[in-house]
């Protein structure tokens, strides 16, 4: 069985200060994490994965994220926040064993940036 | 990389009528397609997967005779929203993972559904 857990519902940034989404995860087999955003009524863009490689992914438009497995976290961070990030931001995880080789989304977290 | 097109992207229809969703895959076959439901304000909810050529199979509580899923293709899934009611109105998204696993899971741009 596998699980995310976003811890936030929602983070209120100010523009041109740090991002910080938080994501656990707990997973029977070595998991494929993913960071997917969402604006209002569009479909979901990744914005980085990882999958065993580097611990420190760097996706698009700034972000990265840092696997840790002793944490089972899967943190989300930007050094800067821009107006257009404010979205809706989704941590996933694939499990890696082939009969449950499904997505498992956490609740979500709702970005908001303040001018 | 992966680009996976659905359409329409919103729909308004009457009560009792039937609505069909297209998603396709548009640069490489896709062997395996989910269709996710989102309510407003929460994360996607797993209603089917579909693998070409075979029955979906769908998730706990979701009424396969309401929602049909066909997969005749390796680049066409369609979801039918059956003598809809507003309850069914949702926002519906779908998700296309190629066979090899080469471009993972590549999600459509999504359709809102409004039942009136």
């Amino acid at each position: 069985a596998q699980s995310v857990t976003q811890l936030d519902s929602h983070v209120s940034v100010s523009e041109g200060t740090p991002v910080l989404l938080r994501c656990n995860y707990s997973s029977s087999y070595s998991p494929s994490l993913f960071w997917y955003v969402q604006h209002p009524n569009k479909g979901l863009q990744l914005l980085l994965k990882y999958t065993s490689a580097a611990t420190l992914v760097k996706g698009i438009n700034g972000f990265e994220a840092e696997f840790k497995k002793s944490e089972t976290s899967f943190h989300l961070t930007k050094p800067s926040a821009h107006m257009s990030d404010a979205a809706e931001y989704f941590c996933v995880v694939i499990g890696g064993n082939n009969a449950g080789n499904m997505l498992t989304f956490g609740g979500g977290t709702r970005l908001m940036v303040k001018p | 990389g992966a680009v996976v097109s659905q359409h329409p992207s919103w729909v308004i229809c009457k009560s009792g009528t039937s609505v069909k969703i297209e998603c396709r895959s548009l640069d490489f076959q896709a062997t395996t397609m989910f269709w996710y439901r989102q309510f407003p304000k929460q994360s996607l909810m797993l209603m089917a997967t579909s693998n070409e050529g075979s029955k979906a199979t769908y998730e706990q509580g979701v009424e396969k005779d309401k929602f049909l899923i066909n997969h005749a293709s390796l680049t066409l899934s369609t979801l039918t929203v059956t003598s809809a009611h507003p309850e069914d109105s949702s926002f519906y998204i779908c998700s296309a993972r190629d066979g090899g696993g080469i471009y993972g899971y590549t999600f459509g741009s999504g359709t809102r559904l409004t039942v009136v």
